[in-house]
């Protein structure tokens, strides 16, 4: 099972919009609804921060969102913070009880 | 509050066996399915293997099939991953999640602390 292909980084300014894509296949993120992201801090576990494509668990900031078209999902995050600086990593059902994660995403706030 | 404690890491000689154990606490251990994901230095995630909360399914990663073994305790909330035929390239920071329910992972938390695995000689 390949990983998922994400962006290897993303830069913007604090205050402005960055959406972060997660491509896949009909066989992952294109045939299930079950995409999630995971954020994470250097030397940090990962945290759940979106999922089943779109929805967020309590106490997730109202400024990260969750999308997807055909075989690719998308995370969004608006009105960029310093506190947003992380890796972001999507993951998928890929099925036969197995999961894929994407190859992760480096975003810097300038 | 829901708690996972990964501990067991350590350094081991190629073809070396190692068990890990995740100590959960704050919920009913038995209703969720739990999972390893592990993170090699500098690397990505990797999904590595999933157990029902019944303990009587199990799933696992191409990568390490035939050679972990994944199990749990639900008498004592403990979660373990054996780790046999160990290989260089198993090197990783290992940690334990959990999923949706009983019977289905869908996402991952949360997440224990990790354990580090280094596999050299």
């Amino acid at each position: 099972q390949s990983a998922l292909t994400q962006p290897a980084s993303v830069s913007e300014s604090p205050g402005q919009s960055i959406t972060i894509s997660c491509t896949g296949s009909s066989s992952d993120v294109g045939g299930y609804e079950l995409v999630s992201w995971y954020q994470q801090y250097s030397g940090k576990a990962p945290k759940l921060m979106i999922y089943d494509v779109n929805k967020r668990p309590s106490g997730v900031s109202t400024r990260f969102s969750g999308s997807k078209s055909g075989n690719t999902a998308s995370l969004t995050i608006s009105g960029l913070q310093a506190e947003d600086e992380g890796d972001y990593y999507c993951c998928s059902y890929a099925g036969g009880s197995t999961w894929v994660f994407g190859g992760g995403t480096k975003v810097s706030v300038l | 509050e829901v708690q996972l404690l990964d501990s067991g890491g350590g350094l081991v000689q190629p073809g070396g066996s190692l068990r890990l154990s995740c100590a959960a606490s704050g919920f009913r251990f038995n209703t969720h399915a739990m999972m390893w994901v592990r993170q090699a230095p500098g690397k990505g995630l990797e999904w590595v293997s999933s157990i029902t909360g019944r303990g009587d399914d199990t799933f696992y990663a191409k990568s390490v099939k035939g050679r972990f073994s994944v199990s749990r305790d639900n008498s004592k909330d403990t979660l373990y991953l054996q780790m046999d035929s160990l290989r260089v390239d198993d090197t990783a920071i290992y940690y334990c999640t959990r999923g949706r329910s009983e019977g289905a992972v869908d996402w991952f938390d949360p997440w224990g602390q990790g354990t580090l695995v280094t596999v050299s000689s």
